[in-house]
């Protein structure tokens, strides 16, 4: 079956870098357009980024575009986030999702801290 | 960005109500909007796709209406297991965007 497992979250000081990871199996990953997704309480969910399933296109929201960039290894089945210039505002669940035209298959996210 | 505006924020409704949720995106967005359903702690799942397409193995009590800036989700006749928080996404164009959210609580 489907299944994204995400990594990597923890609690890292404003300023500093972070690399999230999301592992995907049962599914042909290179043939999939993936997202990035976070949550926080205050501002619900929030979409970060997509990268298509070639690595040609990517999009970032404005909140993060110029401190994150998303990448993939279709040769790992692995999705990344890599979190530069972290702020307390970037406080979150991440979540990885594929997009089947819609984002059809979720990971159970996993917690950034930004906090001194 | 495209702005979406979905109302009501929290609801309060029964076993058996209809219950309706909107979403209205600041332009036209044609039929590219999807519902997710959340439950505390977990991921969100999609319900509805293309505005009123219903997702495989989601029970038919949910449906999706509209086009261009209005839409709805509508849930027929609400179960205990349908008590969540609802979010609209347009997948028109980038940056995507979700509604802020709908708490139901039955």
């Amino acid at each position: 079956q489907v299944q994204l497992v995400e990594s990597g979250g923890g609690v890292v000081q404003p300023g500093r870098s972070l690399r999230l990871s999301c592992a995907a199996s049962g599914f042909t990953f290179s043939a999939y357009t993936l997202h990035w997704v976070r949550q926080t309480p205050d501002k619900g969910l929030e979409w970060v980024a997509v990268i298509s399933f070639d690595e040609i296109n990517k999009y970032y929201a404005d909140s993060v575009k110029g401190r994150f960039i998303i990448s993939r290894d279709n040769s790992k089945n692995t999705l990344y986030l890599q979190m530069n210039s972290l702020r307390a505002d970037d406080t979150a669940v991440y979540f990885c999702a594929r997009d089947d035209g819609d984002f059809d298959y979720w990971g159970q996210g996993t917690l950034v801290t930004v906090s001194s | 960005a495209i702005q979406m505006t979905q109302s009501p924020s929290s609801l309060s409704a029964s076993v058996g109500d209809r219950v309706t949720i909107t979403c209205r995106a600041g332009q036209g967005i044609r039929t590219n909007l999807a519902w997710y359903q959340q439950k505390p702690g977990k991921a969100p799942q999609l319900l509805i796709y293309t505005a009123s397409s219903l997702h495989k193995g989601v029970p038919s009590r949910f449906s999706g209406s509209g086009s261009g800036t209005d839409f709805t989700l509508t849930i027929s006749s609400l179960q205990p297991e349908d008590s969540a928080t609802y979010y609209c996404l347009q997948d028109y164009s980038y940056p995507y965007t979700f509604g802020q959210g709908t708490k139901l609580e039955i």
